[in-house]
């Protein structure tokens, strides 16, 4: 399973764009890259996957490099309610566990 | 849309009491977890049912036993409840695989006193 590398924290403001990082060094051909998102006192949530380029849906953008050893998620006018811990998971179809890390904690400040 | 449900929602035990977690969900989903998540960690895989009629350990199963009752309900026990089981329990399901989307619980606050 490929191992994932996340900050742990980051700090914005509302209104700005904020650019979460995702190392996955050992990303594997079957291997998708996957978010989540939790906020406080709840579960996780699905928020987006992609396997190459850029995905896009309401929420967030995925970019993902040519070679994909890393993935930007991408939340654009980031306001107080997006403070929450987001999630970087590289799955396989082949597998049927989802393994979390610590998560980068994000805090949108006023 | 219920989708995945979670009782109780809180609890608090006494050391060496037992009991039972109840999860449900109603995607008829293959798959279903259960996590716990402690106070500034990310959440550890306790047990995991692939499809029905089937369980297996996750990262950290001691202390605990899953019954996969049918493909709806996914429940996990606590035989002697412990302090160190104080956390939150989060039940999940997805279609099957890594790679689809899984849902989770409201999740179950435990303390072990």
């Amino acid at each position: 399973l490929a191992k994932t590398t996340q900050p742990i924290s980051m700090d914005s403001y509302e209104g700005q764009e904020v650019n979460i990082t995702c190392s996955h060094n050992n990303i594997a051909t079957n291997d998708y890259i996957t978010w989540y998102q939790q906020f406080p006192s709840q579960g996780p949530r699905f928020i987006i996957q992609g396997y190459k380029t850029k995905v896009t849906n309401e929420v967030a953008s995925l970019f993902i490099p040519a070679d994909r050893k890393s993935s930007t998620l991408s939340l654009p006018r980031v306001s107080l309610s997006d403070t929450a811990v987001y999630y970087c998971l590289v799955l396989n179809s082949g597998y049927s566990t989802l393994t979390f890390g610590k998560g980068t904690m994000l805090l949108v400040s006023p | 849309n219920a989708g995945v449900t979670q009782t109780p929602k809180f609890q608090v035990l006494k050391t060496g009491q037992s009991m039972t977690l109840q999860c449900a969900q109603d995607m008829n989903h293959n798959s279903m977890y259960w996590y716990r998540q402690d106070p500034g960690m990310g959440l550890r895989l306790i047990y995991y049912s692939a499809s029905e009629g089937t369980t297996d350990k996750g990262e950290v199963p001691n202390g605990y036993n899953v019954s996969r009752l049918n493909k709806r309900e996914f429940s996990l026990r606590l035989e002697s409840a412990a302090p160190s089981q104080t956390s939150v329990y989060f039940c999940a399901s997805s279609r099957q695989g890594q790679n689809t989307e899984a849902f989770f619980g409201q999740g179950t606050r435990l303390t072990v006193v």
